[in-house]
């Protein structure tokens, strides 16, 4: 299975500052028709997770622009511009590229 | 929009299978994957595996041997099967949409396994 290790496993935040996460992977993720199935998810307390980026960098419908995701291969980050409160909850980056897929353990973000 | 609706027994004794369906509302049924997901309480997630419309299959290894995923087309449903449930297997179970896009996710159900 490819592991996904995400770092750090919690931040603290003050609102209108940067956060950033990272997450590599055992493998690389790149696929051999050219994508990278590489995804960042926000779990919101008592919530499902939701989807924010998908292939790496691309924005899911509605999610707000201040989230962009980066890199390539096997390390790949998740960048909040300016943090907002409703920011808060664990995120998750996860890999598709191989059976089974597998998450990263997760990311606690809270607000200073 | 697409909206997923999940609903079954969430109170199980050991060596019981579990039982899950999830219901697809809004878009397409056919040409996606749907999966199903578990987050022990407290804990990460872990992917159980997908369906497609045709009923072609994938399973995660760690599970293979006790999941059954199927599909209901004329119900726009899919289902989780998962047999012989022992207190490890407590978790919240997701139905999601997984390909072309892996969102929406269902609104989560707590399976406990107790005696």
């Amino acid at each position: 299975d490819i592991v996904m290790t995400q770092t750090p496993l919690s931040l603290s935040v003050t609102p209108g500052q940067p956060a950033s996460i990272s997450c590599k992977s055992s493998q690389s993720l790149l696929h051999s028709n050219g994508k990278t199935y590489l995804y960042w998810y926000l779990q919101k307390p008592g919530q499902p997770p939701q989807l924010l980026i998908y292939e790496v960098s691309n924005r899911f419908s509605g999610v707000p622009d201040r989230f962009s995701g980066s890199g390539s291969g096997t390390d790949f980050t998740l960048k909040i511009s300016r943090v907002e409160a409703e920011d808060v909850g664990v995120y998750y980056c996860m890999q598709s590229v191989q059976l089974p897929h597998t998450f990263g353990q997760g990311t606690k973000l809270e607000i200073k | 929009q697409v909206q997923l609706q999940q609903w079954g027994a969430g109170l199980l004794k050991p060596s019981e299978t579990l039982s899950l369906t999830c219901t697809v509302y809004g878009g397409s049924f056919s040409g996606n994957y749907w999966s199903w997901i578990r987050q022990p309480p407290g804990k990460g997630l872990e992917w159980i595996g997908e369906i497609n419309h045709g009923g072609s299959t994938n399973y995660n290894p760690s599970l293979k041997s006790r999941v059954t995923i199927s599909i209901d087309t004329s119900k726009n449903q899919f289902s989780l099967k998962l047999s012989s449930m022992t207190a490890a297997d407590t978790a919240v179970y997701y139905c999601a949409r997984w390909w072309p896009i892996r969102a929406p996710w269902g609104q989560g159900t707590l399976v406990t396994v107790s005696s």
